[in-house]
């Protein structure tokens, strides 16, 4: 069985511009979310879908970050326009409700 | 507000020792806690899921307790190698399905 795929594995881009991040989810998980990670702290939520609906957004700084879960599966996690204080690992994962998560690789960003 | 607490921070060992990574949380209504293994520059690896029903889950030399009530947990890792050398992290799940996550312990097992 598939895991939860993410790519790209690694971005850098100069600070202002845009990026995009995608996820594949586990099949039939409904439960998808999105972490970020900083170097040496623990993952923090960004934003949690439910199907195609997100039902918690509240840490998604919305001003610059925007998410998207076309038909309940894939996703997408845009940033626009990039920060230097933006860099990190991007983490999605994917559950069956508030069963075991499964995380992919990580995105790691680096804005310069 | 849910917080989670990993002692210790890094923890180094000679290989074949038996160790222990502890986590605790503030609030105990939580549903489940997880346990992950995070490689350097890669994902989460789950290991363990303890459901809030339960009190141990074990897998290999793995074996993960919970104490709801005292809001704590341990990894317990028997038997140690290098190859368990990685960042450990521990996450409960609350009744909004979110994962809350420590900080991490960092252990490296030398030969």
């Amino acid at each position: 069985e598939a895991g939860v795929v993410q790519s790209p594995r690694y971005k850098i881009i100069e600070k202002k511009q845009p990026v995009a991040f995608w996820c594949n989810p586990i099949s039939g998980h409904n439960t998808l979310y999105w972490y970020l990670q900083n170097l040496g702290q623990g993952p923090e939520l960004l934003i949690r879908y439910e199907n195609e609906e997100a039902v918690d957004d509240s840490q998604l700084p919305k001003d610059r970050f925007s998410a998207e879960r076309l038909k309940g599966v894939d996703s997408t996690l845009k940033i626009q326009p990039a920060e230097l204080g933006d860099s990190a690992v991007y983490l999605c994962a994917s559950s069956l409700g508030s069963r075991e998560a499964f995380f992919g690789q990580g995105t790691r960003l680096t804005v310069v | 507000k849910q917080e989670v607490t990993q002692i210790p921070a890094a923890l180094s060992v000679p290989e074949g020792e038996n160790l222990v990574l502890n986590c605790s949380f503030t609030d105990s209504a939580i549903y489940n806690l997880q346990w992950f293994r995070q490689d350097p520059g890669k994902g989460l690896t789950s290991l363990l899921l303890i459901q809030s029903s339960q009190r141990e889950q074990t897998s290999g030399r793995l074996n993960a307790s919970l104490d709801k009530s005292s809001g704590r947990s341990t990894l317990y890792i028997a038997a140690s190698q290098p190859g368990d050398s990685a960042t450990y992290l521990c996450a409960v799940i609350c009744n909004t399905d979110k994962l809350i996550f420590g900080t991490g312990t960092r252990l490296q097992v030398f030969p």
